[in-house]
């Protein structure tokens, strides 16, 4: 079945350095692949989307580009602030899965001022 | 998340109680998908509807959990005789099902059951 592993956290980073979460995945066919982010006792956002190879989703400085030869949609921020802190959860859906979302286990970061 | 509502936001029960969770989804999205997230740990899909009609349960736990998305009003996600493993955050995510794929997530609702 379809499955998403991302790099464990907490990622504890300081204000300003550059932020790369890891996220690879296992599905049938084309999946479309997404980034959410939850902030403390909230829902999830969606933070951004591929649809298809070589696309690169990008929202509020966050990137993430969909390799489909390494089966991976890594997240990167150039440049984070303390309010980036959040857990951020990497997720594909896919028409052989009626667009059910399968997700990561999510990635906790911290930037510290 | 902006335009999905849950009710309640937060919901105690005692072991052996009911909880009914309830879920509007944006304007517009007729469908609707209901996620577990259980305490430091990622998000479960459970079940996907559309109006009147359950299309994927897979995720559903055999007994004491059912789902409903009816023709008017929210859908509600049942959950009886409750026990502490119930104890979770409950998410409703909706769509266009337009071919749009894109889910849209509400606050969630966190159970406790004591």
């Amino acid at each position: 079945g379809d499955s998403v592993t991302q790099m464990e956290g907490p990622v504890t980073l300081s204000e300003e350095a550059f932020l790369t979460i890891n996220c690879t995945y296992t599905a049938t066919g084309y999946p479309s692949l997404f980034w959410y982010v939850q902030y403390p006792g909230e829902g999830l956002q969606l933070l951004l989307k591929a649809t298809k190879a070589d696309d690169k989703g990008s929202n509020k400085g966050f990137e993430a580009t969909y390799r489909k030869e390494t089966t991976s949609f890594h997240l990167e921020k150039g440049s984070v602030q303390v309010s980036d802190s959040a857990v951020y959860f990497c997720a594909l859906s896919g028409k052989a899965a009626g667009n059910k979302l399968t997700f990561g286990g999510g990635t906790r970061v911290l930037v510290k001022p | 998340n902006a335009g999905v509502m849950q009710n309640p936001r937060h919901l105690v029960r005692r072991r052996g109680q009911e909880a009914r969770l309830r879920c509007s989804p944006m304007k517009g999205h007729s469908h609707v998908y209901w996620y577990r997230q259980l305490p430091e740990e990622g998000l479960k899909f459970m079940v996907y509807l559309q109006k009147e009609n359950i299309i994927d349960e897979s995720g559903m736990p055999k007994e004491r959990f059912s789902a409903e998305f009816p023709k008017e009003g929210p859908s509600i996600l049942r959950i009886q005789q409750v026990v502490r493993g119930d104890s979770a955050a409950y998410f409703c995510a909706s769509s266009p099902g337009t071919g749009e794929e894109t889910q849209y997530f509400g606050p969630g609702t966190r159970l406790l059951v004591l």
